[in-house]
């Protein structure tokens, strides 16, 4: 069964402090993978997406990685800030044809003063 | 204004009530999506339409039925609400990207309360 699994559940951390979500997979065939921020009350928006040919993507203080041997992937936050206080979604996709995404529980993360 | 919009943004509604979801876009995208979301569970897919009038069941389709009437607008029906229907749903849309992948854009979300 695809299944996308993410850890932790939730982590609470200092602003300024990093951070790494990690997320494991088990979607097969693999086709490409994204990492989603959500505000809360709010749709989930891309940060960053990634093929089976890339293994690192960033996007200003996140950093995502991909192995697609070990069909693990983390997300990497620097600098963290109040307003990274949201969950993170990692998502899967078996192949481009757009309906077959299979999304993680995702990983709130607090950030505090 | 916001590419992907839904209505109404929060509904409360009682046991065996007929309600309607709407999604509307102004990206042209012609994919469209219905999921539904739960505490502690990722997005589930409900429905999903590739071009006007085409419809596909998603996981978890049972209980909901959906119209794709014209490129812009993707509504979803709940035929006889349920209290195990109350979640947060999303509409989405999608685009193939340079690189052959596709984009999901998400709607803000409604939450619906069936008591």
């Amino acid at each position: 069964k695809n299944q996308v699994e993410q850890s932790p559940q939730s982590l609470i951390i200092l602003e300024g402090k990093n951070c790494t979500l990690q997320c494991n997979y088990t979607v097969s065939p693999f086709s490409n993978l994204r990492w989603y921020k959500q505000d809360t009350g709010r749709g989930p928006v891309s940060l960053t997406i990634m093929t089976f040919s890339e293994n690192t993507k960033s996007n200003g203080r996140y950093t995502a990685t991909l192995d697609a041997d070990t069909k693990q992937s983390s997300l990497h936050i620097t600098a963290s800030q109040l307003s990274d206080s949201a969950s993170y979604i990692c998502v899967v996709s078996s192949h481009n044809y757009g309906q077959n995404f299979v999304f993680g529980p995702g990983t709130r993360l607090s950030v505090l003063p | 204004d916001a590419d992907v919009t839904q209505t109404p943004r929060n509904r409360i509604t009682k046991t065996g009530k007929r309600i309607m979801l709407e999604c509307s876009q102004t990206k042209g995208h012609d994919r469209m999506y219905w999921y539904r979301q739960d505490p502690g569970l990722g997005l589930r897919l409900i429905y999903y339409s590739f071009d006007v009038k085409d419809i596909n069941k998603g996981e978890i389709s049972d209980g909901y039925s959906v119209s794709r009437q014209a490129q812009a607008k993707f509504s979803l029906s709940l035929e006889s609400a349920i209290p195990n229907q109350t979640a947060l749903y999303f509409c989405a849309t999608s685009d193939v990207t340079s690189s052959g992948t596709h984009e999901q854009y998400f709607g803000p979300g409604t939450r619906l309360t069936v008591t």
